[in-house]
């Protein structure tokens, strides 16, 4: 039971535009969700989070929004640098739970 | 950086043999995890740690065992390795993981295991 769906395996965006990924998840229990980033060879570090009282939480050029009726989650980079070229997890948690659910991952890619 | 260090980072065994992987912090932290990534499953949880001694199994815990015995060390055991658990293995920390007080987790850079 996938609870933590992403939209789209994989990204391609131009240098300065905007990114946006997505992730669906079906436990309306959620109240809690992140998205990390992992580049090759590394572990995934985290990029920004969100609790479900709010709908949107930015961070310099990471913003994340959630639409909790539509139990949806994206991140929005914007400007895309070549930098970002990475696979991104969104993650989602439940009031009193220790345990984190991850998402497949999606695969940004910024050229250029 | 959170000091977490995953010990061996590379590793291939045969089908059948034991394997243990560990998984060291400096951080003090309460809360441990391992999670295998597998290309179109993202990463999934096996067990996890809340304490010494106290463990709890994830998603995906069948073959696979653990062990705390120490607050800087968690041990993932695959007592009879298969092709199917060839994998990349991440060890995380959390002092007090999302669901409690909105805290995130911090990944070690992973190992990675091939039972051939």
């Amino acid at each position: 039971d996938q609870q933590v769906k992403k939209n789209s395996p994989s990204l391609s965006v131009q240098e300065g535009r905007i990114s946006i990924l997505n992730c669906d998840y079906t436990n309306s229990m959620f109240d809690y969700f992140l998205w990390y980033k992992k580049y090759p060879a590394e572990g995934p570090t985290f990029l920004i989070s969100i609790s479900s009282i709010k709908d949107k939480n930015e961070d310099g050029r990471f913003t994340v929004f959630l639409n909790k009726s539509a139990k949806h989650l994206s991140l929005h980079i914007v400007p895309s640098q070549p930098g970002d070229s990475a696979v991104y997890f969104c993650a989602a948690s439940q009031g009193g739970s220790e345990k984190l659910v991850f998402g497949k991952g999606m695969k940004l890619t910024v050229n250029p | 950086d959170a000091g977490i260090t995953q010990s061996p980072r590379h590793k291939v065994t045969e089908t059948g043999t034991p394997v243990t992987l560990r998984c060291h912090q400096t951080e003090n932290h309460r809360y441990m995890y391992w999670y295998r990534q597998d290309p179109g499953h993202g990463l999934r949880l096996i067990h996890y740690s809340y304490g010494v001694k106290d463990t709890d199994k994830g998603e995906v815990s069948d073959g696979y065992s653990v062990s705390r015995s120490k607050t800087e060390d968690f041990l993932l055991t695959l007592e009879s390795a298969t092709s199917s658990q060839t994998s990349v293995y991440f060890c995380a920390i959390s002092e007090s993981p999302g669901g409690v007080t909105n805290e995130k987790l911090f990944f070690g850079s992973g190992t990675q295991l091939s039972v051939l």
